[in-house]
């Protein structure tokens, strides 16, 4: 069964840092473009950051650019959101997605919350 | 930044009946372009991807048509589960951007 499943969320102060974790299973981790889009209470779908399968390109929403930090670790079919000096407006549920085609995103974890308050 | 704009925000219609979302891009985007369905509490699912074909398991009553700027997601004919917030994508150009939504509520 093909699953992705986030942790690392939780409650930080303004300023603060967090890094979010994604274990993929029941695919082919390293042929997916993977991403995190993140989705603010009652709010749309953003696109928050990709990475290439074989990690060597990233890209970013101009909001988290310098600030988030997307990796991944093929041998441990696993992804990663470095987050620093977070903000009010980066609360968000944040779900690890993943594009086996190009950048339409096939696969979804069911998310995991962050929120950025005092 | 493409902005790509969904309309309605929301649509009203009766099990059923047929259902047009619409979405535009503010520039074109090829056929670079994903339907999302998302139910309240639980992760998007890709319905549509390159505009018009379907994604793995969804069915034929949901379609996807346009290229360029303009595009439609049309479901046939409305079921209980169709009824959640249908987002568009497109992957043409960084930053990918998504539409704002229509949500589908029961009439």
């Amino acid at each position: 069964e093909v699953q992705l499943g986030e942790s690392g969320g939780g409650l930080v102060q303004p300023g603060g840092s967090l890094r979010l974790s994604c274990a993929a299973s029941g695919f082919i981790f390293s042929s997916y473009w993977m991403s995190w889009v993140r989705q603010a209470p009652g709010k749309g779908l953003e696109w928050v950051a990709n990475i290439q399968r074989d990690g060597s390109e990233e890209y970013y929403v101009d909001s988290v650019k310098g600030r988030f930090t997307i990796s991944r670790d093929n041998a441990k079919k696993s992804l990663y959101l470095q987050m620093n000096d977070l903000r009010a407006e980066d609360t968000a549920v944040y779900y690890c997605a993943g594009a086996g085609g190009w950048l339409r995103f096939d696969l979804w974890g069911r998310g995991t919350l962050v929120t950025v308050s005092s | 930044e493409i902005v790509m704009t969904q309309s309605p925000a929301t649509l009203s219609v009766s099990p059923g009946e047929r259902a047009t979302l619409s979405c535009r891009a503010s520039q074109s985007v090829s056929s670079n372009l994903a339907w999302y369905q998302q139910k309240p509490g639980q992760a998007p699912r890709l319905l549509i991807y390159d505009a018009s074909t379907r994604a793995t398991g969804i069915p034929v009553s949901f379609s996807g048509s346009g290229s360029g700027t303009e595009f439609t997601l049309t479901i046939s004919s409305l079921q209980s589960e169709d009824f959640a917030v249908y987002y568009c994508q497109q992957y043409n150009n960084w930053p990918l951007t998504f539409g704002g939504g229509t949500k589908v509520e029961i009439k």
